[in-house]
């Protein structure tokens, strides 16, 4: 059954430093998205990503956050300086079609969980 | 606002059955969603609802949903050790494309 993959599966990063999740979608998926959780908190919408540009995002994702799919098959997310509350498990997913249209859920990958310290 | 709530856990002995309950509060929401999630795993998409359906069912699954109430429940027939995970709730926010308003997750143990 296909997968999105994300790499790494777990990333430790100083407060005030980069980090690029990386994320790799289904194949003949068009729709992409970024969800975090943080330990003990809900899962949250952070982004969705069509035709090679942002369609919604949350109040989260502010200017510290973008996203990228630099080539045919990965799909990022960056935090240009992170905070100690952005330690979360970060989940990438895909899915062929918007879900206003048919719906076919998501699929979601194993996530990265970044720790900030 | 918006706020889907479950209860954290739930502790069942295998072959019984588990009911997990959820409420939301978006009365526009088209799509009701059930996930789970294994240790280490990420979000698997369990079954689905549409908005204007009470009842579906898939094979040892079974979703309810009272409208009126917002409330949302999954049966689980059979409970196995297998079963043992955290099962989200989750509604489509009405009028977005992809955003998920997910519940905390109720934890499900099952015992032999």
């Amino acid at each position: 059954e296909p997968e999105v993959t994300q790499t790494p599966s777990h990333q430790v990063t100083q407060m005030g430093q980069e980090v690029i999740l990386r994320c790799v979608p289904i194949s003949n998926h068009l729709y992409f998205y970024w969800y975090r959780q943080i330990l003990g908190q809900k899962v949250e919408f952070l982004v969705s990503f069509y035709n090679n540009e942002i369609s919604e995002k949350s109040e989260i994702f502010d200017d510290q956050f973008s996203v990228e799919r630099p080539d045919g098959s990965n799909f990022t997310l960056k935090i240009r300086s992170t905070k100690l509350e952005d330690s979360a498990m970060y989940f990438c997913a895909s899915s062929r079609d918007a879900l206003t249209k048919l719906n076919y859920g998501y699929t979601f990958g194993s996530g990265t969980r970044l720790t900030v310290v | 606002g918006e706020d889907v709530e479950q209860s954290l856990f739930l502790s069942v002995r295998e072959g019984d059955s588990s009911v997990i309950n959820c409420t939301y509060t978006d009365s526009s929401s088209t799509y009701l969603y059930w996930y789970k999630q294994e240790p280490g795993a990420g979000l698997q998409l369990l079954t689905y609802i549409f908005s204007n359906m009470d009842m579906k069912q898939d094979q040892r699954l079974t979703v309810l949903l009272n409208k009126k109430d917002k409330h949302l429940s999954l049966r689980i027939a059979d409970t196995q050790t297998g079963d043992s995970a955290i099962y989200f709730c989750a509604e489509k926010k009405g009028g977005s494309q992809g955003n998920l308003i997910f519940g905390k997750g109720t934890k499900l143990s099952v015992k032999p």
